[in-house]
C-alpha cells in the first residue's frame, strides 16, 4: 500500500515563528495536495501540486506557502505562524482521477 | 468552480439497518470523478467508493453503494446492514480530471451507529 508520511502528529508553535509541515510519499504519484481540517467546516485545500516545482493555489491559501523540490515530498510552510492557523492538517497523494492516500495528520497549535 | 454540499451534519441507525448519506455537488465539466471516503475517530482517511462522471452503472463495493444521478447532481452513499464499526465521519468529494487531480471535499457528515 501507499503510504504517505506526515513529520510530526502533535506540533505547538508561538505566534510569529516560521513553521514547517513535512509530506513524504513512497510512490510515484504526481499528484500532492495539502488540506486543513477544522470541525464543521470540512476538508479545505491549501495548495496543491502536480509535478515538481508546480504548485497551485487552493481554496484558502492565505498565509501559507508550499515547496515541492523532489517528487516525494510536499512542504506546507506557514511564513508567520499566526492562531488561527491552530487546525488538523492533512496530506495526500494521488494520481489524477484516483483515490487519495492520506497521511496519518499533524494536529498543529499556535499559541 | 467546483462544490460539494453535505446536508446531514449528523445522522443515526441502528445496527444491521441500512442508511444514505447525501451528497450534491455542482460543477461545469462533463468529466469528473466523485469519492467517499470514512474518517474514523482515530483520524486516519479511508477511501470507500469511486464513481466517475462517464460511468453507466453505479458503484458498489461490498456494503457499500454509491447512488449515482448525473441529471440531479448527486452521489450518495449508501451504506447497507451497519455495523458499529460504520461509525465515523464521512466524506464525499469531487475530482476534476482537467485540474490536475484537485479534489474538493464537502463538510462531513458524522454517522453513529446504535446497538
Amino acid at each position: 500500500d501507499v503510504k504517505v508520511t506526515q513529520s510530526s502528529r502533535y506540533l505547538v508553535k508561538r505566534t510569529g515563528e516560521k513553521v514547517f509541515l513535512e509530506c513524504v510519499q513512497d510512490m510515484d504519484h504526481e499528484n500532492m495536495f495539502w488540506y486543513r481540517q477544522d470541525p464543521g467546516l470540512g476538508l479545505r485545500l491549501i495548495y496543491f501540486s502536480y509535478d515538481v516545482k508546480m504548485k497551485e493555489k487552493g481554496d484558502i491559501p492565505e498565509g501559507y506557502s508550499v515547496s515541492r523540490e523532489k517528487k516525494e515530498r510536499f512542504s506546507l510552510i506557514l511564513e508567520s505562524a499566526s492562531t488561527n492557523q491552530t487546525s488538523m492538517y492533512l496530506c495526500a497523494a494521488g494520481s489524477t482521477n484516483e483515490k487519495l492516500f492520506f497521511g496519518s495528520g499533524t494536529q498543529l497549535s499556535v499559541l | 468552480a467546483q462544490k460539494i454540499t453535505q446536508t446531514q451534519p449528523g445522522m443515526f441507525v441502528q445496527e444491521k439497518e441500512a442508511v444514505t448519506l447525501d451528497c450534491t455537488y455542482d460543477t461545469s465539466d462533463p468529466s469528473y470523478g466523485l469519492f467517499w471516503y470514512k474518517q474514523p475517530s482515530s483520524g486516519e482517511m479511508i477511501f470507500l467508493i469511486y464513481q466517475g462522471s462517464y460511468d453507466q452503472q453505479n458503484a458498489t463495493e461490498g456494503r457499500y453503494s454509491l447512488n449515482f444521478q448525473k441529471a440531479r447532481k448527486s452521489a450518495n452513499l449508501v451504506i447497507s446492514a451497519s455495523q458499529l464499526g460504520d461509525s465515523a465521519m464521512y466524506f464525499c468529494a469531487m475530482t476534476l480530471n482537467t485540474n490536475a487531480g484537485k479534489s474538493t471535499f464537502g463538510d462531513g457528515t458524522t454517522l453513529t451507529v446504535k446497538p
